[in-house]
Order: C-alpha cells, then sequence, then structure tokens
C-alpha cells in the first residue's frame, strides 16, 4: 500500500489530453511538501519529468505539465503520443514517515 | 555528464548479507546540498525508496527497513553502497541509486540504469 495513491491504469487516443491523479494527506502533498513525477518506458530506470510541482527538466517535451492543489497533485500529457506509452510515479516527502514517498504508479495505454 | 550505475549480485540466498556499489560521475558527493539515494522496485511493483546520504554524511533511512540497512559513502572513489541484512525473497528488485540534487525538496534527477537482485536459495 503507498503513502500516495495513483489510479492503476489510464488509457487515452492519440493526440489527445489526460490527467493522471496522485493523492496524498496531511502529511505530506497536504503539508506542502513538493511532488515531483517520474516516467517510466517498459524496461528502463525511471526518468524525472516534472520537479517542484510544476517544472520541467531540459529533457521533458512541453506537452506535459502538472498542478496540485490541497493533498493531490496531477499530471497533464496533451497531445498524447505512442511514445508516451508508460508507468508514471509520483513523488513527495512525507513527515511522519520523514522521507520520500513514491505513489503506487499509473500505467498510460495510448490506444 | 552526470551517470550513475549500480553494481553487485545478481542472486543472493535467504539470510545472507546484500552489498550494493553506486558509481557515479559528473558530480562530487563533497559538493554542498547533493545526495546519493537507494530505491528499488520489485518486478511488476512501484518504487519504494529505501536510504539516502548527504554531502555531509547525514543518512535517512525508509522507517520499515532502517534496522536492516546501511549506507556509506567513498568520496574519493564516488561511490556509495548500501548494505542490506538478512534478505529475504521479497527483497527480489531491481536496486536504482540516483542523486538528489541540490534543492531544500527531495527528488532524483539522475538515475542509474538499475541492477535486478534475486533472493532465491
Amino acid at each position: 500500500q503507498s503513502v500516495l495513491t495513483q489510479p492503476p491504469s489510464v488509457s487515452g487516443a492519440p493526440g489527445q489530453r489526460v490527467i493522471l491523479s496522485c493523492t496524498g494527506s496531511n502529511s505530506n502533498i497536504g503539508a506542502g511538501s513538493d511532488v515531483h513525477w517520474y516516467q517510466q518506458l517498459p524496461g528502463a530506470a525511471p526518468k524525472l519529468l516534472i520537479y517542484l510541482n510544476t517544472n520541467r527538466p531540459l529533457w521533458a517535451p512541453a506537452r506535459f505539465s502538472a498542478s496540485r492543489s490541497g493533498t493531490s497533485a496531477s499530471l497533464a500529457i496533451t497531445g498524447l503520443q505512442t511514445e508516451d506509452e508508460a508507468d508514471y510515479y509520483c513523488q513527495s516527502y512525507d513527515n511522519n514517515l520523514r522521507g520520500p514517498v513514491f505513489g503506487g504508479g499509473t500505467k498510460l495505454t495510448v490506444l | 555528464q552526470v551517470t550513475l550505475e549500480e553494481s553487485g549480485p545478481t542472486l543472493v540466498k535467504p539470510t545472507q548479507t546484500l552489498t550494493l556499489t553506486c558509481t557515479f560521475s559528473g558530480f562530487s558527493l563533497n559538493t554542498r546540498g547533493l545526495g546519493v539515494a537507494w530505491i528499488r522496485q520489485p518486478p511488476g511493483k512501484a518504487l519504494e525508496w529505501l536510504a539516502l546520504i548527504h554531502w555531509d554524511n547525514d543518512k535517512i533511512y525508509s522507517p520499515s527497513l532502517k534496522s536492516r540497512l546501511t549506507i556509506t559513502k567513498d568520496t574519493s572513489k564516488n561511490h556509495v553502497v548500501l548494505t542490506m541484512t538478512n534478505v529475504d525473497p521479497v527483497d527480489t528488485a531491481t536496486y536504482y541509486c540516483a542523486r538528489r540534487p541540490r534543492t531544500s525538496s527531495y527528488f532524483f534527477d539522475y538515475w542509474g540504469l538499475g541492477t535486478l537482485v534475486t533472493v532465491s536459495s
């Protein structure tokens, strides 16, 4: 059972917009801890996609964006592409556990 | 160019001690604010943070595994070593090391490719 809750799967057609959710609690996201997102392509290591809630590293395409509100955060992907098919993980810091915590991951399928 | 590479045994017997080494380049753990973490992923499952060591030798561990883990660094060799005692088949996973950048927040900007460790008799 992960500290951050993500839907196991989401799907969308090429060109569509999809939103992936990440739900935490008052000891992590709700306490103001930053949220970060990682993309894990099949058979590959995770790769940083969004950091500090809304920032994209240089290698992340502009079609990825993120936001947060209350105890939740979300990752939006616009103009869905077949190469976006991957697992996506949110991550934050938990004050009770005193360490980084990950979500259970969402598998994105591009139909 | 920042790179990290994990190394260690691919097969370990139950109750044994697992030792993994992360060899990194492109940065120094003498640099204020930087850290290196270990994160694992059982087959088909989610990521789990294990331990993190900082430039000043400050260390934090996952509460659920703290009693079994030790993380150390050798700055001269650009190594970070994770030791896990009394392994069990549930510890079978791909183990990643990753860099924590110099920020007040905890996240990981560069990752190694990972090393798969199987615990089996």
